[in-house]
């Protein structure tokens, strides 16, 4: 079965420091991987996505994530995190074929202070 | 709609009582899923729907949970005799085809008292 691990729980940030959330995942076959994020009070949203091609993607506010096949990776960053990116972030992993749901890590909260 | 809509957005319901919770997923999106998201976790796959189709139900976290996509468009999921476990914020997603990202909807949190 397929599953999703999160290292950070929580992670605490002044701002402008670099961000990096790590993110593993177990699957027996091609992947499609995802970062969301949950700003308080509000929906998951897309960060950025990774379905094939050149394995650094770039996403909206300055996010990155490296897809890294040998180390089933699929790591975040932020070279300068800001207040505003205080929130609740998900990896996420499906297989591309049909019939296979979308399933989530644990989440890491982060928070930003100013 | 431009996105996935879910009513009720809260929802307080008695312990024992029954429930059903709406999704109107985005127009021509063929998969619609349900998620559980517990607070301070991340969202617990509960079913996928393509077309009317249940696909699968294998997060279902008991027969008292039922879900329904009869004309392949809107969802309801239901829970009956609610248990004061069954409180969460149930998240409902769609696709456009199988695979590829989800839009989410901004939930109904469900107390149950």
């Amino acid at each position: 079965a397929q599953s999703v691990s999160q290292h950070n729980h929580h992670v605490i940030l002044s701002e402008a420091a670099s961000l990096e959330l790590g993110c593993n995942y177990s699957y027996g076959g091609t992947v499609n991987l995802f970062w969301y994020v949950q700003y308080p009070g509000q929906h998951l949203q897309l960060l950025l996505k990774y379905f094939s091609g050149d394995p650094l993607v770039k996403g909206i506010k300055g996010f990155e994530a490296e897809f890294i096949k040998s180390k089933f990776s699929f790591n975040l960053r932020k070279p300068s995190v800001q207040w505003s990116d205080t929130a609740e972030y998900f990896c996420a992993v499906i297989g591309n074929q049909a019939g296979t749901a979308l399933i989530f890590g644990k989440g890491t909260t982060l928070s930003v202070s100013s | 709609g431009a996105g996935v809509s879910q009513s009720p957005r809260y929802k307080v319901a008695k312990r024992g009582q029954d429930v059903a919770l709406r999704c109107d997923p985005i127009s021509g999106h063929v998969s619609l899923f349900w998620y559980q998201q517990a607070l301070g976790q991340g969202p617990e796959f509960l079913t996928y729907f393509q077309n009317e189709a249940q696909l699968d139900k294998s997060g279902l976290p008991s027969d008292r949970f039922f879900a329904e996509r009869p004309e392949g468009s809107v969802s309801t999921l239901k829970i009956q005799r609610t248990q004061q476990e069954d409180s969460a914020v149930y998240l409902c997603a769609s696709s456009p085809s199988p695979g590829r990202g989800y839009t989410f909807g901004s939930g109904t949190r469900l107390t149950v008292v």
